[in-house]
């Protein structure tokens, strides 16, 4: 079946500048992640989303970042007033819902790698 | 909040030989560590996980070990081969959180 989609693939912005990053998670994964790649580093966790619960935003670096998540499917990540200390690949991931007795495996979306110039 | 550690940074091995990479983590109440390995512009995908009831996992040539009085795992690749070349992320999960926390990650490298 389709996996995790996110567009676009690459995004080259201008400092300022706002931009929107999408993901598609699988169909039936009721929770989404959003993560941070930078070069050298590891996935840095930004925000969550599980069913209808208020999300988990402990993870987003600013106010400039704020993600959303319409009809419990499509998520939108929104970069506001971009700098190039954001320019990295946004990686998407989608699981099963929590709360079953197996940690669900999280499904990871081909990314969106940012430029900010 | 939970803390990965993850050594070494870059592992270079020759085909056939192991290799071993290792996390630590900070959270006596993590149970769940998953393995991902990161081929080069491709996605992350789990290759193996380990419950905290678990000390040892194996899958062919992989396996995964715990240690949760040193708080830390281990991945275990035997007979490595060229394909096995990637970037290898450990991570932890605490019970009572939603999220993963990952390690740096290590870059293997099997030259042929």
């Amino acid at each position: 079946g389709a996996g995790v989609s996110q567009s676009p693939s690459n995004k080259v912005t201008e400092k300022g500048k706002d931009v929107e990053l999408r993901c598609d998670p699988i169909s039936g994964h009721t929770a989404l992640y959003w993560y941070r790649q930078s070069l050298g580093q590891g996935l840095e966790f930004l925000i969550y989303f599980q069913g209808n619960s208020a999300p988990d935003k402990s993870g987003l670096p600013s106010d400039r970042f704020s993600a959303e998540r319409t009809g419990g499917s499509v998520s939108t990540l929104t970069i506001q007033r971009t700098q190039q200390e954001d320019s990295a690949v946004y990686l998407c991931a989608s699981s099963l819902a929590l709360g079953l007795e197996l940690p669900p495996e999280q499904y990871f979306g081909p990314g969106t790698r940012l430029t900010v110039t | 909040g939970e803390n990965v550690e993850q050594h070494p940074s870059t592992l270079s091995v020759q085909e056939g030989d192991s290799a071993v990479i290792k996390c630590t983590y900070s959270d006596s109440a993590s149970n769940y560590f998953p393995w991902y390995k990161q081929e080069l512009g491709k996605r992350p995908q789990l290759i193996i996980d380990i419950r905290s009831n678990v000390g040892e996992k194996k899958d062919q040539r992989i396996a995964v070990t715990l240690n949760k009085t040193a708080k830390h795992f281990s991945l275990h690749i035997t007979e490595t081969q060229p394909e096995d070349s990637a970037v290898y992320f450990c991570a932890a999960r605490n019970s009572g959180y939603s999220t993963l926390t990952f390690g740096k990650g290590t870059m293997l490298l099997v030259s042929p």
